[in-house]
């Protein structure tokens, strides 16, 4: 059964540009959620999506930021005209349950997004 | 208010038993949680206790939780070279509509020799 899948791991983009990162939860899994984790720091929570629906974005930046996660596909993170504070890794996570229960959380490996 | 704190650094002799504190905030919190993150690599899930237990053990890994005063504790007994790596708590608190993950800053396990 393979883990929570993240790609690119290493993502290097200008100023300006786009930047999508992508997030394939384990099997069986219909919870998603996305982590920033700044260097020397934490996680912090950004949002969580079940299939086709956000349920919560409150740790989301109101602009430049998105996050899909279709019917059919990867979870996609979509940051706009990037800038350098958004260098970061960004981690992607999934669990089989919502609020009910243990919400154990398995994690992808990560994006490293540089920008220039 | 959403606080996590843990210390920062812990270094340790192999072989020796390590301690890593947690404080958190809301008492809300079903579940707590301790992930190991190892250079470069994501988060992998180590252990963790539901909220009405006092201690949980799991091979070499024992977890107090002291609910009165919001502090964990992560026991690693024997350790070994291996177990260098940062070491995050986090808590579920209802008021995240228990979906959402509140991290600490990481505690910096290092071991030598």
């Amino acid at each position: 059964n393979a883990g929570v899948m993240q790609n690119p791991r290493h993502l290097v983009r200008r100023r300006g540009q786009e930047a999508r990162l992508r997030c394939s939860p384990m099997k069986g899994h219909s919870h998603v959620y996305w982590y920033r984790q700044l260097p020397e720091e934490g996680l912090k929570f950004m949002v969580y999506l079940q299939k086709e629906n956000i349920i919560d974005e409150s740790g989301m930046p109101k602009e430049r930021f998105s996050a899909e996660f279709p019917k059919e596909g990867p979870s996609i993170l979509r940051i706009q005209q990037v800038v350098r504070g958004d260098s970061a890794a960004y981690f992607c996570a999934s669990s089989r349950t919502g609020t009910s229960g243990n919400n154990e959380q398995f994690f992808g490996p990560g994006t490293r997004l540089t920008v220039l | 208010g959403e606080d996590v704190e843990q210390s920062l650094f812990l270094s340790v002799r192999e072989g020796d038993s390590s301690v890593i504190n947690c404080t958190y905030t809301d008492s809300s919190s079903t579940y707590l949680y301790w992930y190991k993150q190892e250079p470069g690599a994501g988060l992998q899930l180590l252990t963790y206790i539901f909220s009405n237990m006092d201690m949980k053990q799991d091979q070499r890994l024992t977890v107090l939780l002291n609910k009165k005063d919001k502090h964990l504790s992560l026991r690693i007994a024997d350790t070994q070279t291996g177990d260098s790596a940062i070491y995050f708590c986090a808590e579920s608190p209802v008021s995240g509509g228990y979906n959402k993950l509140i991290f600490g800053a990481g505690t910096r396990l290092a071991v030598h020799p």
